[in-house]
């Protein structure tokens, strides 16, 4: 079974802060995909990136970057130099790459950025 | 493009009362989900839909019931609300093939409260 875990429930920085959340995944499926979403305060959900598990190169956008170690099962989020406009809930997900691609979700970290 | 469109947004039952969400998606998409968001449990699968008169199980489906009769809807049903039912309720789609396989694009969300 395929399951994520999100061990940070909350977390708060000061703004220009860096701040890295912490992603850990089981599956027994040999190829996957890996996700984050954010879930602002108005409560829909954002898509942020998509990781193939053949893929284990770092990826930057701005001041997002992820780490992706799949000798550790891992798939950590940093935000470089936080804002105030960050402040939201992230969703690490996993899915199949095959079939239906459900998505499990981990429990979701909640981060606030502090003025 | 609207999207991911849930009605309705907000509903208020008593137990024992019975009610239909409605999820439209103008994508085109083949794949469909609903999942409800409980406070420190992330998303969870409830059910989902490969393709038009297609449904299945997801990992808490007991009390609720769906049908996609038409491609572009997936409907959830709750025969008989009970208070454990209160919940976020997402539904969500994807394309099953190209570039957006596997991205869920969700819609904004129907907060359930059962009294």
């Amino acid at each position: 079974a395929q399951k994520v875990t999100q061990a940070q429930t909350e977390i708060s920085v000061v703004e220009k802060e860096d701040v890295t959340l912490d992603c850990v995944y089981e599956t027994r499926d040999t190829t996957y995909y890996l996700f984050w979403y954010k879930q602002p305060p108005s409560g829909e959900l954002v898509f942020l990136i998509r990781r193939n598990s053949f893929d284990e190169q770092n990826e930057i956008s701005g001041r997002y970057s992820w780490n992706f170690q799949k000798s550790t099962s891992s798939f950590n989020f940093t935000i470089t130099a936080s804002q105030v406009v960050d402040s939201a809930v992230y969703f690490c997900a996993l899915s199949e790459v095959w079939g239906a691609q459900k998505l499990v979700f981990g429990q979701g970290t909640r981060l606030t950025i502090n003025p | 493009n609207a999207g991911v469109t849930q009605t309705p947004k907000f509903r208020v039952l008593k137990t024992g009362q019975s009610m239909t969400l409605l999820c439209a998606q103008d994508m085109n998409h083949e794949y469909m989900y609903w999942y409800r968001q409980d406070p420190g449990m992330g998303l969870r699968l409830i059910h989902y839909s490969v393709g038009e008169g297609t449904t299945a199980k997801g990992e808490v489906p007991d009390g609720y019931n769906v049908s996609r009769l038409k491609k572009q809807n997936f409907l959830l049903g709750l025969e008989s609300a009970a208070p454990s039912q209160t919940s976020v309720y997402f539904c969500a789609s994807s394309p099953n093939r190209g570039a957006g396989a596997n991205v869920l694009t969700f819609g904004a969300g129907s907060r359930l409260t059962v009294l």
